[in-house]
C-alpha cells in the first residue's frame, strides 16, 4: 500500500520549460512534506520542504504548491535546465503521535531536461 | 567531513550467502536508517535506530537484521541472501526525528 502516490513516473521537458511533479497522500496526520533530488549513483538529498500551514514555498526556481483539502502537493521547476535531470522523490512525515517520526517516500519521477 | 559513508559500494552474492553492509556517519547524529530502493517502488524503510544500542523494524524488515553498537555505525546484515534482496541500499542519518535525512551514496547488492 503506497501511502504517498507520485506521478508521473518519468518526464521529459525542454530546456527553459516548466517541470511539474505531483503527489497525493491519504494520511491526514502527515505534517511535513519534503522533496528529495537524486542524481545517478548518488544518494537522495533534500531539495525543498513545506509544512501544511502554508500553500506555497519557493526557493529559487523550485516551488512547492500544497493543497491541504485535496491532500495533494506538487513540485514545480521553472526554467528547467539540463542540470536538473535527476530523479525526484516526494515524501511525507508520519508518526507524530508515536513519538518517532519517519519519512514515507513516493515512488519517484525521473526527469530529463533536453538541451 | 565525510558525512554518511557506506561500504561496500558493490557486492555480488549467491543465494544463501550472508553479508553485512556498514554505514558510518561522522555528524554525531542520533537517528540512523536503512532504506532499499527498487525501480518503481521508491525508498522503503528496512530498519532504523533512534540511538546507540536501539533498533526497530521499518516497512520491509524480513530477511534483514541490524545492530547499532556504536553511535556512529549502523550495520545491516543479510543472514541468507535471496534474489528478492537484489537492490540498492541506502543508509541515512539525522540529528533529530526525520525531517532532513542525510543519505550515503548507496550500496548496490546483486543476489544470484
Amino acid at each position: 500500500q503506497q501511502q504517498v502516490k507520485q506521478s508521473p513516473q518519468s518526464l521529459i521537458v525542454q530546456k527553459g520549460g516548466i517541470s511539474i511533479i505531483n503527489c497525493a497522500y491519504e494520511n491526514t496526520a502527515f505534517d511535513y512534506f519534503p522533496w528529495y533530488q537524486q542524481f545517478p549513483g548518488k544518494g537522495p538529498a533534500l531539495l525543498i520542504a513545506i509544512r501544511p500551514d502554508v500553500s506555497e514555498k519557493k526557493e529559487g526556481r523550485f516551488t512547492i504548491s500544497f493543497n491541504k483539502s485535496a491532500k495533494q502537493f506538487s513540485l514545480h521547476i521553472m526554467d528547467s535546465q539540463p542540470g536538473d535531470s535527476a530523479t525526484y522523490f516526494c515524501a511525507a512525515l508520519s508518526g507524530v503521535n508515536t513519538g518517532f517520526q519517519k519519512l514515507v517516500f513516493g515512488t519517484g519521477t525521473r526527469l530529463l531536461v533536453s538541451p | 567531513n565525510a558525512g554518511v559513508t557506506q561500504t561496500p559500494k558493490f557486492r555480488v552474492l549467491k543465494t544463501g550467502q550472508s553479508m553485512t553492509l556498514l554505514c558510518a556517519q561522522d555528524m554525531n547524529h542520533e537517528y540512523m536508517y536503512w532504506y532499499r530502493q527498487d525501480p518503481g517502488m521508491g525508498l522503503r524503510l528496512i530498519h532504523y535506530s533512534v540511538g546507540e544500542g536501539t533498533t526497530a523494524k521499518g516497512e520491509v524488515p524480513d530477511g534483514y537484521n541490524v545492530s547499532r553498537l556504536k553511535k556512529q555505525n549502523f550495520l545491516l546484515g543479510l543472514e541468507s541472501a535471496a534474489p528478492s534482496q537484489t537492490s540498492v541500499y541506502f543508509c541515512a542519518s539525522t540529528p533529530r526525528s526525520a525531517g532532513e535525512l542525510f543519505f550515503g551514496e548507496g550500496s548496490r547488492l546483486t543476489v544470484l
